[in-house]
């Protein structure tokens, strides 16, 4: 185990449904990220947020809504979403500021299926 | 904008032999990592090993190795003495050296099997 979690692990939704992703880091880091991983493309990288604060928004439509009330937890709430949004949504952390010097350490990720 | 480029979607490779697995990339910058990392199936994704642009020397952990050349810009992964433990999809990822820029690309990822 890497020391973040996620849950759900897997989640069935509708396009009108609203559901949110959780995502909990035990280490002690201070930025947190939400990735896409669709199937035989590249990991996208969401959104990142820094001390609570967001960072980097790459383009993501607005039905995806990221929170981050402290440190430790970052959630992505989720409405009338599309099927293409069908992917699996990894949330990592890493310690802090200078992310290119720190690992990030991958949660098992959430398996969401839009119907 | 920095690509990562994984050739190989699928691999396969012997119980105790060495396999390689390549990556590219593109990218104007010149201080930067480069990262592999390892997801196995229904499991969390663990970084392998990392390499810093402006070391020369290749970065090594136990079994894994990588063969880096900056100015091919290629980032090839050795796995030596390979285990059925390995067997997973391993992402190669590029981070630009500059702070609070925490942009890291993935490649595609390239399915790697070991057969007993």
């Amino acid at each position: 185990e890497t020391g973040v979690t996620q849950t759900p692990r897997h989640l069935v939704m509708g396009m009108t449904n609203k559901k949110s992703l959780k995502c909990e880091q035990h280490l002690g880091h201070n930025a947190m990220y939400w990735y896409k991983q669709s199937a035989k493309k590249p990991l996208e990288l969401m959104f990142v947020y820094n001390f609570k604060e967001q960072t980097e928004n790459n383009s993501v439509p607005s039905r995806f809504s990221p929170e981050c009330p402290n440190s430790s937890h970052l959630f992505l709430h989720l409405h009338t979403l599309q099927p293409e949004d069908s992917a699996l949504y990894l949330c990592a952390s890493s310690q802090g500021e200078l992310a290119a010097q720190e690992t990030q350490y991958f949660g098992p990720g959430t398996r969401l299926l839009v119907l | 904008a920095q690509t990562v480029t994984q050739s190989q979607p699928e691999m396969s490779v012997q119980e105790a032999e060495t396999v390689t697995l390549s990556c590219t990339y593109d990218t104007s910058e010149s201080n930067y990592y480069l990262f592999w990392y390892k997801q196995p199936p229904s499991r969390q994704m663990i970084l392998v090993i990392r390499q810093e642009a402006y070391k020369q020397q290749n970065a090594t952990e136990n079994r894994f190795s990588v063969n880096f050349q900056k100015a091919a810009k290629s980032f090839s992964l050795k796995i030596s003495d390979s285990q059925l433990g390995d067997t997973a999809m391993y992402f190669c990822a590029f981070m630009k050296l500059l702070n609070n820029n925490n942009d890291m690309r993935f490649g595609a990822g390239t399915r790697l099997t070991v057969k007993p």
